[in-house]
């Protein structure tokens, strides 16, 4: 697999319920970006890893909203007592430096539906 | 904060007509890209552009980066369905150098 695999690729789940979506990343790629994307619309920046750390994080809606990145690699976005609103398209992204923002390359998304 | 806002929303034109996206801002960007989205697909990177006032052509698009680096246009030269999809214009700016999204504008090309 040489590109960004994102699982699960489509999660329907109840209100109140957690989940956790997880980002394989190119690698190499030092920078990983999630994004949230509802129907039709542009994408919302959430969070941004360099290496392990998160620089910025200032996009999280709430803090029912957490994610994390270990070994320079995978990333896992949690949400908690999901609610409605959160239903979205939920994307990940990787570049090979956050220096000079190079071309970003994204997964499919999770879809995430909550009921 | 800093804000990217796509015009027009939506387009639905005729094949071989041409048509152009704008992407607005009231911020400086540092650079500035162009992605084109397909459904269930992530978006995929058609363009960079770094200087103000640069132009660069991609066979039938055409993006220009504003003189002073706070808007941008793409313009689709005969549009083909196979152009159909939603264009985000992003750009890279701030203290930590994140990627800012602009709205988006779908576009509709019927045959």
């Amino acid at each position: 697999g040489a590109g960004v695999s994102q699982s699960p690729s489509n999660k329907v789940t109840e209100k109140g319920k957690d989940v956790e979506l997880r980002c394989d990343p190119i690698s190499g790629h030092t920078a990983l970006y999630w994004y949230r994307q509802r129907l039709g619309q542009g994408l919302e920046f959430l969070i941004y890893f360099q290496g392990n750390s998160a620089p910025d994080k200032s996009g999280l809606p709430s803090d029912r909203f957490s994610a994390e990145r270990t070994g320079e690699s995978v990333s896992t976005l949690t949400i908690q007592r999901t609610q409605q609103e959160d239903s979205a398209v939920y994307l990940c992204a990787s570049s090979l430096s956050s220096q000079y923002t190079g071309e970003l390359f994204f997964g499919e998304g999770s879809r995430l539906t909550v009921l | 904060t800093q804000l990217l806002e796509q015009s027009p929303q939506f387009l639905s034109i005729q094949e071989g007509e041409n048509l152009t996206v704008y992407c607005n801002s009231s911020s400086v960007f540092s650079s500035l890209q162009w992605y084109r989205q397909e459904p269930g697909e992530g978006p995929v990177l058609l363009v960079t552009v770094v200087t103000g006032g640069e132009v660069k052509k991609l066979k039938r698009l055409t993006f220009q980066f504003g003189d002073a680096r706070k808007d941008s246009s793409l313009h689709i030269t005969a549009a083909q369905p196979g152009d159909t999809g939603l264009y985000l214009c992003a750009g890279e700016g701030g203290a930590t150098n994140k990627l800012i999204f602009g709205t988006g504008t779908l576009l509709a090309v019927q045959p």
